[in-house]
């Protein structure tokens, strides 16, 4: 079956833009997790939805939000962008709520901000 | 969620046994240890998990002592393909699919 898909996948900004980035997860997952990934910072947590509803939210100030629909596919987006927003920006997707044995990545979107 | 600790990078050659060893003290009772492999531009790939023993797929080894506060990635015969980050995280399942990243291990398969 098709993988975690990510739309767009490089995307250039100006400060003080906002962008939205997507991501459809595997059919039949209903977890989508979303992670920043910066050479300085590496991997970090951004937020989590299951069925729809926020599980769970790392450390990233209000300009990071998401949201998950009722097909699962999830959006996240980034108010007034700062320079330091430029990262991958990576989702996975798993089956079960605490899945913890596979999480599935996409392959991510490149935002720089410029 | 258990902090991690493993070496920032490792060099081997093709068609040698590597081994990548995970520090995780404060480990909990419903924690699993999980890795991932990760090339540049690509998001991370689950290979193993485990909770305690010995956990063997197709690609990799896992091995965990007793007490749990650390384990083994071992990957058999390793292949320039193989030059990857590789990445040791606790998960606790339940409610939360969170993961937590170290800073990983490069490993560097020279020919």
């Amino acid at each position: 079956k098709a993988g975690v898909t990510q739309t767009p996948r490089y995307l250039i900004k100006t400060r003080g833009q906002q962008v939205t980035l997507s991501c459809s997860p595997i059919s039949g997952h209903r977890s989508v997790s979303w992670y920043q990934q910066t050479p300085g910072q590496g991997l970090q947590f951004l937020f989590e939805y299951f069925s729809e509803t926020q599980r769970n939210k790392g450390n990233f100030p209000g300009r990071f939000s998401g949201r998950q629909f009722s097909n699962s596919r999830s959006e996240m987006n980034v108010s007034t962008l700062e320079l330091g927003d430029s990262a991958l920006y990576l989702c996975a997707s798993s089956s079960l709520a605490g899945d913890t044995y596979e999480q599935y990545f996409g392959p991510g979107t490149r935002l720089t901000v410029t | 969620l258990a902090k991690t600790t493993q070496p920032i990078s490792m060099d081997s050659y093709e068609g040698q046994e590597v081994n990548i060893t995970c520090s995780h003290n404060n480990i909990a009772t419903n924690d699993y240890i999980t890795w991932y492999q990760q090339f540049p531009s690509q998001g991370p790939r689950f290979i193993i998990q485990g909770y305690k023993t010995k956990v063997t797929n197709e690609v990799a080894s896992l091995f965990i002592p007793a007490d749990r506060k650390s384990s083994t990635l071992s990957l058999p015969r390793v292949s320039l393909s193989d030059t990857a980050v590789y990445y040791c995280l606790v998960a606790s399942g339940g409610a939360t699919n969170k993961l937590i990243f170290g800073t990983g291990t490069l490993l560097a398969v020279q020919p």
